[in-house]
């Protein structure tokens, strides 16, 4: 069984660019949520999507917007960066949301 | 936003020494988690607690559900150097998709 696995690991971007992470969910899960973690935080949630719908968003601006595929995989985008977009991107995988979390290592993104 | 007070932000003890760190919220959770993250990592599971009132326990850690649902501890006993990390409670609403964390229990143990 495999886990979730996301790339790149780290990235560095400019701010106003455009930047896509990737996601890859444990076999066997259909829902996918993404959080970003800011040094020294817990992790705040973005959105969620659960069978390729959007099932849930938190307060982030529309520049945050996902995907997911028919295998349940995802995609976090983000335009036009900002400087405090500079955190960790945390990936987690569940089936049907209610069987608990497992989360992936993240992406750290820093924005210069 | 939900917020969830997690306390204490840090704690420094030595090998052996019992740990315990708790997590209250102004709202009702149906669904109580604690994780464990590592440097370079993602949020590891620990506990789940699904039912107010609750005691749950995997190995050395004990973990309880309030019955108010607004609260919820952690317990470590006799603690190792591998128990090192941030310890994050999460909560969970029914019908409810994301999880709302607190903001961390650092622990550093002395050998």
């Amino acid at each position: 069984e495999t886990g979730v696995t996301q790339s790149p690991t780290h990235l560095i971007k400019t701010r106003g660019q455009q930047v896509t992470l990737r996601c890859s969910s444990q076999s066997g899960h259909n829902t996918v949520s993404w959080y970003q973690q800011a040094l020294g935080q817990g992790p705040q949630f973005i959105f969620q999507y659960y069978r390729e719908e959007e099932n849930g968003r938190g307060n982030f601006p529309p520049r945050f917007s996902g995907l997911q595929f028919p295998n349940y995989s995802s995609e976090l985008n983000v335009n036009a960066l900002e400087l405090d977009d500079s955190a960790l991107y945390l990936c987690a995988s569940s089936l049907d949301s209610i069987y608990g979390y497992t989360f992936g290592s993240g992406t750290r993104l820093t924005v210069v | 936003g939900q917020q969830l007070n997690q306390s204490p932000q840090s704690m420094f003890i030595q090998e052996g020494e019992d740990v315990s760190m708790n997590c209250t919220s102004s709202s009702i959770f149906n669904t109580w988690l604690w994780y464990k993250q590592e440097p370079g990592e993602g949020p590891v599971l620990l506990i789940a607690l699904y039912k107010a009132g609750e005691l749950t326990s995997n190995g050395r850690l004990t973990a309880q559900f309030g019955i108010t649902r607004k609260d919820s501890f952690l317990n470590i006993s006799a603690s190792i150097p591998s128990d090192v990390g941030i310890y994050f409670c999460a909560g969970q609403l029914g019908g409810a998709q994301k999880l709302v964390f607190g903001q961390g229990t650092r622990l550093t143990i002395n050998p």
